[in-house]
């Protein structure tokens, strides 16, 4: 069975810091581009980040650049995202999700996510 | 303030058909395709649609979708009670060195 398994969420302090594991299983994790998405309580989806297999690659939206890194450990099939000066804003569910991508000579297709785990909520509190 | 904009709800009676609409522009929607999720109240988003009309194995074919230029929609025929959740829309986006985004979501009602 595919599967994506997300943990290390919790209470933190704003300007604190967290790490967050996605645990993947059921498919070839190194072949695949994987992504982490946010949904602050009662809000829409953000997508935050995603990664190519081989870690060469890496995007982030506007809102977390310079204060989230997201990495890869393929030998243990796990995602990660480490998350610094974390503010209120980032309070949120995080979902960790497989990418649909197509790679084309010049670059690449993004055709959805198409495996998403149960998510691990963090919070920002003081 | 979401890059992609849906409306907030929608609504109909079972059997009906109901569509969402998903509003970008020429650096996402217009260049790239478009996915559609379902997210069913407390639980995680699925993926309804990818490259824009295609859908994945096990869903039903009265979810459809389409895109037209930098505007993309999905269908719902033969709405069911089953199809109350959250939908939402994303595209890769080429502006800004590459990302996705997302529209806010539509609530779907089954009255």
């Amino acid at each position: 069975e595919v599967q994506l398994v997300e943990s290390g969420g919790g209470l933190v302090q704003p300007g604190g810091s967290l790490r967050l594991s996605c645990a993947a299983s059921g498919f070839t994790f190194s072949s695949y581009w994987m992504s982490w998405v946010r949904q602050a309580p009662g809000k829409g989806l953000e997508w935050v980040a995603n990664m190519k297999p081989d870690g060469s690659e890496k995007y982030y939206v506007d809102s977390v650049k310079g204060r989230v890194t997201i990495s890869r450990d393929n030998a243990k099939n796990s995602l990660y995202l480490q998350m610094n000066s974390l503010r209120a804003e980032d309070t949120a569910v995080y979902y960790c999700a497989r990418d649909y991508i197509v790679v084309v000579a010049g670059g690449f297709y993004f055709y959805g996510l198409d495996v998403w785990g149960q998510g691990t909520t963090v919070t920002v509190s003081s | 303030q979401s890059v992609l904009t849906q409306p907030p709800s929608a609504s109909g009676t079972p059997g009906q058909r109901v569509t969402i609409s998903c509003s970008g522009s020429s650096s996402n929607i217009g260049s790239n395709t478009v996915n559609w999720y379902q997210q069913l109240p407390g639980t995680a988003p699925k993926l309804l649609i990818y490259t824009n009309n295609q859908r994945p194995s096990g869903v039903p074919d009265r979810f459809s979708g389409s895109k037209s230029g930098t505007s993309a929609s999905l269908a719902i025929s033969g709405l069911q009670s089953e199809d109350e959740a959250d939908y939402y829309c994303a595209a890769w986006d080429d502006s800004l060195n590459g990302h996705v985004v997302f529209g806010g979501g539509t609530k779907v009602t089954v009255l």
